[in-house]
């Protein structure tokens, strides 16, 4: 069974880059039915995508926060990476990743999600 | 930017009670719909996907409809663990949007 686990600090300072790892185990991230994608959640607020990568290294991003992201992918670690620079308190979330099918809508399965605080 | 709306914000009801929850579509996603369900310190779990197909392993009481902008998840029955939030959330070429949720609580 597929599952995904992210990592990372769970407090960044404001004006620094958050840096998040998901690992991938039970499947291979090199499947190339799937792409890989982050999401994030303010406490008590709805979900926003911040976007996706292919094991190619392929990517898309949300438009609202292209200017400030970056997404890799570490295909022999099975793992996809999130750096979100110049953060603010407004960047404090959950921050969950998932996988999507090549040919489809949704996210399944997703990681547990991960809290990051931004503050000083 | 396609912008999902739902309504209600919240739904009050009885266990047992049938639950229609809706979601409209600022311009056409045709069938390009998901619907997922939260509960609190949990990650979203996928219900239904293309607008009315079923997940794997979901109860046979959640169902979807609707296509192009208007869309509804229907669950006949309330069990007491469907309490929850509900959200929407569409794909038009390579931008993701989730609507704002509905809360399903207990009357």
């Amino acid at each position: 069974q597929l599952q995904l686990q992210e990592s990372g600090p769970g407090l960044v300072k404001p004006s620094e880059t958050l840096s998040l790892t998901c690992t991938v185990s039970g499947g291979s991230i090199t499947n190339s039915y799937y792409y890989w994608d982050w999401i994030r959640q303010p406490p008590g607020k709805g979900l926003e995508w911040i976007g996706t990568i292919y094991y190619s290294g392929s990517t898309y991003y949300n438009p609202s926060l292209k200017s400030r992201v970056t997404l890799s992918v570490d295909t022999s670690k099975n793992q996809f990476s999130l750096k979100l620079n110049s953060v603010t308190a407004a960047d404090t979330a959950v921050y969950y990743c998932a996988r999507r099918d090549v040919r489809g809508v949704n996210f399944q399965p997703w990681g547990q999600g991960t809290l990051v605080t931004v503050s000083s | 930017e396609v912008v999902l709306t739902q309504s209600p914000g919240t739904l009050s009801l009885f266990p047992g009670e049938r639950a229609t929850l809706s979601c409209r579509a600022s311009q056409s996603v045709g069938d390009n719909l998901a619907w997922y369900q939260q509960k609190p310190g949990q990650a979203p779990r996928l219900l239904i996907y293309d607008a009315s197909n079923r997940a794997t392993g979901i109860p046979a009481r959640f169902s979807g409809s609707g296509s192009g902008t208007d869309f509804t998840l229907t669950i006949s029955s309330l069990e007491p663990e469907d309490f929850a939030v509900y959200y929407c959330q569409q794909r038009t070429n390579w931008a993701f949007t989730f609507g704002p949720g509905t809360k399903v609580d207990v009357k």
